[in-house]
């Protein structure tokens, strides 16, 4: 069985710039969810997305966006980076029931200066 | 407004001894609970859970408790061991938010030899 993986693994961009994140669910999993953990804090949550469409979002602006892919792949786009957008970006995957448990992967640290 | 506070930020405890993390939580709505440990570099790992309708969870040397009057759950390793040193996160979810998980800021835990 296939874990949560994410690409790239670090990533540094300049403000102002965009940037595409990448999740692919462990297998079986159709429900996946985006955290953003900043330096000593826990992780936030972001969005959820299920059947290719977003169904819950945290408290994060429109310059944070996702998709789904048909095979529950998933993508994290950020716009207009700003220099507190620097976190480590994690995915999160599960099956369909809420109490199912949320499996995570690596992470993506991105930098933005 | 922090829903969820693991108000000690370390601990640090001997190897054999017992280790305990302890979890606040606000929201009464929360029906779901679970812990995770991360390794740095590394995605959160799920460790263990506890629905709402029970007050003690055992997995081999992990156990939850649950105090909903208090609304405090708290982590037991026994025995501890130095491969437990970690970050441990406390996680809620439930009400209407079903999937979302509500973080707390992590214990960073030493199990010393």
């Amino acid at each position: 069985e296939t874990g949560v993986t994410q690409s790239p693994t670090h990533l540094i961009k300049t403000r102002g710039q965009q940037v595409t994140l990448r999740c692919s669910s462990q297998s079986g999993h159709n429900t996946v969810s985006w955290y953003q953990q900043a330096l000593g804090q826990g992780p936030q949550f972001i969005f959820q997305y299920y059947r290719e469409e977003e169904n819950g979002r945290g408290n994060f602006p429109p310059r944070f966006s996702g998709l789904q892919f048909p095979n529950y792949s998933s993508e994290l786009n950020v716009n207009a980076l700003e220099l507190d957008d620097s976190a480590l970006y994690l995915c999160a995957s599960r099956g369909l029931a809420a109490t199912d448990t949320q499996y995570f992967g690596p992470g993506t640290r991105l930098t933005v200066l | 407004d922090q829903q969820v506070k693991q108000n000690s930020p370390s601990l640090s405890v001997q190897e054999g001894r017992i280790s305990i993390l302890n979890c606040d939580y606000t929201n009464s709505m929360f029906d779901y609970f679970l812990w995770y440990k991360k390794y740095p570099a590394e995605g959160p790992t799920f460790l263990i859970s506890i629905s709402s309708i029970k007050d003690k969870n055992e997995d081999g040397r992990f156990t939850v408790f649950l105090n909903k009057s208090a609304k405090h759950l708290s982590l037991h390793i026994v025995p501890s061991q130095p491969g437990d040193s970690a970050v441990y996160f406390c996680a809620a979810s439930g009400g209407s938010n079903t999937g979302k998980l509500i973080f707390g800021q992590g214990t960073t835990l030493q199990v010393k030899p």
